[in-house]
């Protein structure tokens, strides 16, 4: 069974401070895509990473694929209320395989 | 450009009753077809998927069901709902392999 650990699981950070949020995995994994969920919504897709050691910017957002595509993560500069909310982290793990394994999530509180 | 729809986003149901829950995607043919549970605003946990009409593989023994009747539908039902199926209930579409899923708004569902 292939697990996708995500830290911290819950963060609560002051609007202007930086963070940084991860995803860690002991299987290798062909793309991960990061999502953010609000309350009572379903997810909704950030980015995808699909080339070791690959970064991605959105914004504020800087996603890194892991050399070994086993881990990942996500840092926002100068963080804004309006990014609160649960990130996961979903693994696809390629071939015949359909399925995305999802980590629990990090839980982000931006307080203004 | 491609849209899902689940329905009902409520549901209060007793313990011992059926329940039948409904999405449709719109915009595309052959997709990946996805139910998850998410439980206390926490990770997603598969519970079923479906590459094909009449295709569905489970990924947990529970008191659930899923059935794919057309192209782009995908029903998860119950003939006697427990307790313990109480959760978010959502779902999903992908184009394929590899790549990243789109989700509904979700149900949230309680057994009472």
């Amino acid at each position: 069974t292939q697990l996708l650990e995500q830290s911290p699981q819950f963060l609560s950070i002051q609007e202007g401070e930086n963070l940084t949020v991860y995803c860690n995995s002991s299987s290798v994994f062909s793309s991960l895509q990061w999502y953010r969920q609000e309350p009572g919504e379903g997810p909704v897709l950030l980015v995808t990473v699909v080339t070791g050691g690959e970064v991605k910017k959105l914004k504020r957002l800087t996603f890194q694929f892991g050399d070994a595509r086993k881990d990942s993560s996500l840092h926002i500069t100068a963080a804004q209320p309006g990014d609160t909310g649960l990130y996961l982290c979903a693994g696809e793990s390629g071939g015949s395989n359909y399925k995305l394994t999802f980590g629990k999530g990090t839980l982000l509180t931006v307080n203004p | 450009s491609q849209t899902i729809h689940q329905w009902p986003a409520t549901l209060v149901q007793p313990v011992g009753s059926p329940l039948s829950l409904e999405c449709t995607v719109e915009g595309t043919s052959n997709p990946n077809l996805y139910w998850y549970r998410q439980a206390a605003g926490r990770g997603l946990q598969l519970l079923f998927y479906s590459v094909g009409i009449g295709q569905i593989s489970s990924e947990v023994p529970q008191n659930l069901s899923a059935s794919r009747p057309q192209d782009r539908q995908f029903i998860l039902s119950s003939k006697k709902l427990l307790l313990s199926d109480s959760g978010f209930y959502l779902c999903a579409w992908a184009p394929g392999v590899n790549t990243e899923a789109f989700f509904g708004q979700g149900t949230r569902l309680t057994v009472v």
